[in-house]
């Protein structure tokens, strides 16, 4: 399996300007989630999906972020119209079940962006 | 409510020297506990797992036991290489992931 496919791997954007950073999780795994990672606030769950439908978006720091999930294979983060404070490294991961004991999330390699 | 704890870092450590990372946790059940690590410029791989108490993950040369009475999952390895230089993720598994805000761990030759 070619794991959790995360893209662009970077993206330098203007402030203002949307940006969309993209996913395709592991085919099987039924949940998805997106996090960020900065240096002041380490790893933040933003929202996560179970069977293609947000199951909690609490984490989403504002209205500027939106996701979503149209098929078991993809989805996106949205963050429109973009800000300097939004520059981080956005993770992806997936697991095969809503988190339970037994299994751990597979991560993707991250996209980093960065808001000028 | 469910948190970890992670001990501050950095950590700087020689070649072969002994590593403790300690994690203790606060959970409203019975969780599974998780190690991950991250490597410059990758994303966060699983490194071991241990699903009820006194269970211990290893993977790699690193161990960890949960410890129920403790409420501890504290990551260790006797002889610690280069190529260990990370950021080391405690975790717990309930409803949801709980992560730990990481220990930088460089290993200097």
């Amino acid at each position: 399996d070619a794991g959790v496919i995360q893209s662009p791997r970077h993206e330098v954007t203007e402030m203002g300007q949307e940006v969309t950073l993209r996913c395709k999780p592991i085919s099987g795994h039924n949940s998805l989630f997106w996090y960020r990672q900065t240096m002041m606030r380490g790893l933040e769950l933003l929202i996560y999906f179970n069977n293609n439908v947000p199951i909690d978006d609490s984490g989403m720091p504002e209205d500027r972020f939106s996701a979503k999930m149209p098929n078991a294979s993809f989805s996106t983060l949205k963050i429109q119209p973009s800000e300097p404070r939004d520059s981080a490294v956005y993770f992806c991961a997936s697991s095969p079940i809503l988190p339970g004991p037994e299994y751990g999330y597979t991560f993707g390699s991250g996209t980093r962006l960065t808001v000028v | 409510g469910n948190s970890v704890t992670q001990m501050e870092g950095p950590v700087t450590l020689s070649e072969e020297a002994f590593l403790t990372i300690n994690c203790t946790y606060t959970a409203t059940g019975y969780p599974s506990l998780f190690w991950y690590v991250q490597y410059p410029g990758e994303g966060l791989q699983l490194l071991l797992k241990a699903t009820k108490a006194d269970d211990k993950g290893s993977n790699k040369g690193f161990e960890a036991t949960y410890r129920k009475e403790t409420t501890s999952f504290h990551l260790e390895k006797g002889s610690v290489q280069v190529s260990d230089s990370a950021v080391y993720f405690c975790a717990l598994s309930l409803n949801q992931f709980y992560f730990g805000t990481g220990t930088s761990l460089t290993v200097i030759p």
